[in-house]
């Protein structure tokens, strides 16, 4: 049970560059968030998705774009990558609460892609 | 805006009780989770509390109150392998009916077991 994958685990860019970081998870969940993590600042939100066919921006989302490709996949893109955007990047997943649940809301993370723009 | 407050380190002996304090301001609030992430690592779920009061995982506990806007991670029969960094996150409400609810995280603890 692979549960959430993230490619690729490092990655260099130059300024400028863009790149795709790919997220896919198996275990069958609706929501799925994409979070980056930088020293001293805990993980801060940058989009998310409901369900397939919807994304919402959360609190970091400039400089960014995703997808929600299927249910499984959900990828960030970074279109002219910049240094301000060097972090790890995690990708995480939950089921959505039903109507009337009162489940944990607990988010499956990833292991992780450490980005570096110089 | 959000903000969630926690000490940056903790330093406590194998064997001992620690607590880690979360204070929170938040436009919304469903539940307090907690997180542990070690160096390198995914975070991983440890706890939820969506009510007041104690709930109560092995050796890990944590409380709300949310009158206080307040919780704790408690850990008891401390253990080398459990230095790591915690994090408390607010769980916030869903902005529509079709939308997920986000989880808004603090800057986390680094806790540190010495032998």
């Amino acid at each position: 049970n692979a549960g959430v994958t993230q490619t690729p685990k490092f990655q260099v860019l130059k300024t400028g560059q863009s790149m795709t970081l790919q997220c896919a998870q198996d275990m069958n969940h609706n929501s799925m968030y994409w979070y980056r993590q930088d020293p001293g600042m805990g993980l801060r939100l940058i989009y998310y998705s409901a369900s397939e066919g919807t994304t919402d921006k959360g609190e970091v989302p400039n400089g960014y774009n995703v997808s929600r490709l299927n249910k499984r996949e959900f990828s960030l893109r970074l279109e002219s990558a910049a240094p301000s955007q060097t972090s790890v990047y995690f990708c995480a997943s939950s089921e959505r609460r039903l109507a009337g649940g009162r489940g944990t809301g607990e988010l499956f993370f990833g292991e992780g892609s450490r980005l570096t723009v110089l | 805006g959000q903000s969630l407050e926690q000490p940056s380190e903790v330093t406590a002996v194998e064997g001992a009780i620690v607590q880690i304090n979360c204070t929170y301001q938040t436009s919304g609030f469903y539940g307090l989770s907690w997180y542990q992430q070690h160096d390198g690592g995914a975070p991983t779920f440890l706890s939820y509390n969506g009510l007041d009061g104690l709930e109560e995982t092995g050796r890990f506990s944590s409380f709300l109150s949310r009158s206080d806007s307040y919780g704790y991670l408690l850990l008891q029969e401390l253990q080398m392998k459990d230095s790591a960094s915690y994090f408390c996150a607010v769980r916030l409400p869903a902005l529509s009916s079709g939308s997920a609810r986000q989880l808004t995280f603090g800057s986390g603890t680094q806790l540190t077991v010495l032998p």
